[in-house]
């Protein structure tokens, strides 16, 4: 059961990047997908995440209309375009599954599988 | 944006101890709270969930109490594997907030 990111590197201000995330061993199908970052010696930030079915998708302020999240469930592969970045960018990217567990007719998030993380460093 | 704000930042504490770490939501949550432990150069690991129920293979000295604003991890006997980040994580709308983290430190 996995999670890997590629697609991290360094680019320049306003530049594009597409990060990927490939999933292994679990039902990635029947997932929300999520994208956290953690800027340099920083705290985690939740950045995206997307539906089962990729009907849905949520992003925090920071990204909106600069960001885009999908995925490719017959490849078991989660995505994440980013243009016009910013320094203010500069992070590790995780992906994370969210298990999504019902209590009492509550849906709560797990994010109980992560991936390792890829560098993106915005820099001229 | 609901803001969630951890305290301590940091703190240290030794081997046996009992260490609480708490999180206080800019509004109501419900009990829509998930904690997460980072350990250096690695990625974050589910601990508690739904504010109170453990994550599976998570040691049952760990525990998660609160709902509406306020909420606490404890952690009952530190163990040396629990020297790491501790953070909040809301789940209750969007976009989902972390908080700012709490970094337990060996004494």
């Amino acid at each position: 059961v996995q999670l890997v990111e590629s697609g991290g590197g360094l680019v320049q201000p306003g530049g594009s990047l597409r990060l990927s995330c490939e999933a292994s061993g679990l039902t990635f199908s029947s997932s929300w997908m999520n994208w956290v970052r953690q800027a340099p010696g920083k705290g985690l930030e939740w950045v995206a995440n997307i539906y089962s079915d990729g009907s849905e998708k949520h992003y925090v302020d920071s990204v909106k209309g600069r960001f885009t999240i999908s995925r490719d469930n017959a490849k078991n592969s989660l995505y994440l375009q980013m243009n016009s970045l910013r320094a203010e960018d500069t992070a590790v990217y995780y992906c994370a599954r969210d298990r999504d567990i019902m209590l009492m007719d509550v849906w709560y998030d797990a994010f109980d599988i992560w991936g390792q993380g890829t560098m993106v460093t915005v820099s001229s | 944006a609901i803001q969630m704000t951890q305290s301590p930042s940091s703190l240290s504490a030794s081997v046996g101890d009992r260490v609480t770490i708490t999180c206080r939501a800019s509004q109501a949550i419900r009990n829509e709270l998930g904690w997460y432990q980072q350990k250096p150069g690695k990625a974050p690991k589910l601990v508690i969930y739904a504010a109170s129920s453990l994550q599976g293979g998570v040691p049952s000295r760990f525990s998660g109490s609160g709902s509406g604003t306020d909420f606490t991890l404890t952690i009952s006997g530190l163990q040396p594997e629990d020297f790491a980040t501790y953070y909040c994580l809301q789940d209750y709308n969007y976009p989902r907030t972390f908080g700012q983290g709490t970094k337990v430190e060996i004494k």
